[in-house]
């Protein structure tokens, strides 16, 4: 399986930050990655893949990169509602697995 | 607006067989090309992918379960299911269904979710 592992797991940031997660894959996966956020208590919910075609709504502080092994997403000016868990997802081979997340916090 | 829903016990007991539905509403499980998806999150890990079936009725299902997983669907009740056999406490997790659609040829990403329903495994 490919593995995923995401730094960091948690980071503390204030609104207004630029806000920067690594995801890397333990094989190259071409740009097959998609990120995800999480509020507590609530299921994913699709922010960007391909690894950077935005899904409906998505706001444009929102960016994601890279390709290979390496992937950011990067959160432009952080505001209130982002703070939130962001998980990445390859989509490149079977199965296809998930990061542990990285946590946002004030 | 797409929405599912799950449904099933929230208790199994151990070596028994966990079943849980998946109610969709605002589009249709044999309807264009979708993979509708099992994925579940144990308690302080992260999510695991455990199997697709796809709207022409192939499935897909994670290795790492060893056979044990079972996805079908009911077109008249417009939903689809998940059955897991011989369940063990690791299989206590947190349990969504989604919709996936092809971010490429082949392969999804999760676009809509149901808001998951925890299945603990215990006698």
């Amino acid at each position: 399986d490919i593995q995923m592992t995401q730094s960091p797991s948690s980071l503390s940031a204030s609104v207004g930050d630029r806000v920067t997660i690594t995801c890397r894959a333990s094989q190259s996966i071409n740009k097959w990655l998609a990120w995800y956020q999480q509020k507590p208590g609530k299921a994913p919910q699709l922010l960007i893949y391909n690894p950077s075609n935005f899904e409906s709504g998505v706001p444009s502080r929102f960016s994601g990169s890279g390709s290979g092994t390496e992937f950011t997403l990067t959160i432009s000016s952080l505001q209130p509602d982002d703070f939130a868990t962001y998980i990445c997802q390859q989509y490149s081979d079977y199965p296809w697995t998930f990061g542990q997340g990285t946590k946002v916090e004030i | 607006q797409v929405q599912l829903q799950e449904s099933g016990p929230g208790l199994v007991r151990p070596s028994e067989t966990l079943s849980l539905t998946c109610s969709v509403s605002g589009d249709s499980v044999n309807s264009g090309s979708y993979y509708w998806s099992w994925i579940r999150q144990a308690p302080g890990k992260g999510l695991e992918w455990l199997g697709s079936l796809y709207s022409t009725g192939t499935t897909d299902y994670n290795p790492s379960l060893k056979r044990r997983f079972t996805i079908s669907v009911d077109t008249s009740k417009n939903h689809f299911s998940l059955k897991l056999s011989s369940v063990t406490a690791s299989d206590t997790a947190l349990y969504y269904c989604a919709r996936g659609k092809a971010a490429i040829v082949g392969a999804p990403v999760f676009d809509y979710w149901g808001q998951g329903t925890l299945v603990t495994v215990s006698s």
